[in-house]
């Protein structure tokens, strides 16, 4: 069965550089949600689209942005990259029908040098 | 205070032990409740939802009490396999996103 898609598996990028990340999610499903998870962290929500649209947002610092394509893919967008900023990302999808049932990606780790 | 609290572990038992996780969540309008497990370095996975009336899967299973706002994981007959990071997670009302626990981390040993 297809899986959350997200690219690239690993990043370096140095201070102050822009990121970006992708995800495709689950065919047919309508809500992809961001996650961050630092070293020995639980994952934290970063921001959700429902249907193109931005459903919900977390803790996303203001450097960040986000949106997802008609297509259904999202996109994370990240400036002014701070070494605080090195951490996992996930990606993950829903259908709206069963939101705590999310499947989620295999994440992109960052690392800011 | 974190919203969902988990004792971190690490919980360390031998093959065939039964081992219990609990978590505590401070929203009392918390509507869904789940376990995921979170190999080293790997994505969180679903485990299993968490209902009211308690519900097994197999070696597994949860219990979910909302007067004390508590969750339990119970793993009966524990395989190697099993070592992971267990995560308790919560959605709540009028959200979306999952909350997560800070993780409890189980190693089965031989």
């Amino acid at each position: 069965a297809a899986g959350v898609i997200q690219s690239p598996r690993h990043l370096i990028k140095e201070k102050r550089e822009t990121a970006t990340l992708k995800c495709y999610p689950i065919p047919r499903h309508d809500t992809v949600y961001w996650y961050q998870q630092g070293p020995g962290q639980d994952p934290q929500f970063l921001i959700s689209f429902y249907e193109k649209m931005q459903s919900d947002k977390g803790s996303i610092p203001d450097r960040f942005s986000a949106q997802q394509f008609s297509d259904y893919h999202s996109e994370l967008n990240m400036s002014s990259l701070e070494l605080g900023d090195s951490a996992l990302y996930f990606c993950a999808s829903s259908s709206r029908l069963a939101e705590g049932t999310q499947y989620f990606g295999p994440g992109t780790r960052l690392t800011v040098l | 205070r974190k919203e969902v609290e988990q004792d971190p572990g690490p919980f360390n038992v031998p093959e065939g032990a039964t081992v219990a996780f609990n978590c505590t969540y401070s929203n009392s309008a918390s509507q869904s409740f789940f376990w995921y497990r979170q190999d080293c370095r790997k994505e969180p996975k679903l485990l299993m939802s968490v209902y009211s009336s308690g519900n097994e899967d197999g070696r597994f299973t949860a219990q979910l009490n909302r007067a004390s706002q508590y969750i339990s994981l119970l793993i009966r007959d524990s395989k190697l396999s099993d070592s992971a990071t267990y995560l308790c997670v919560v959605i709540f009302h009028g959200a979306n996103n999952l909350f997560f626990g800070t993780g409890t981390r189980l190693t089965v040993i031989p």
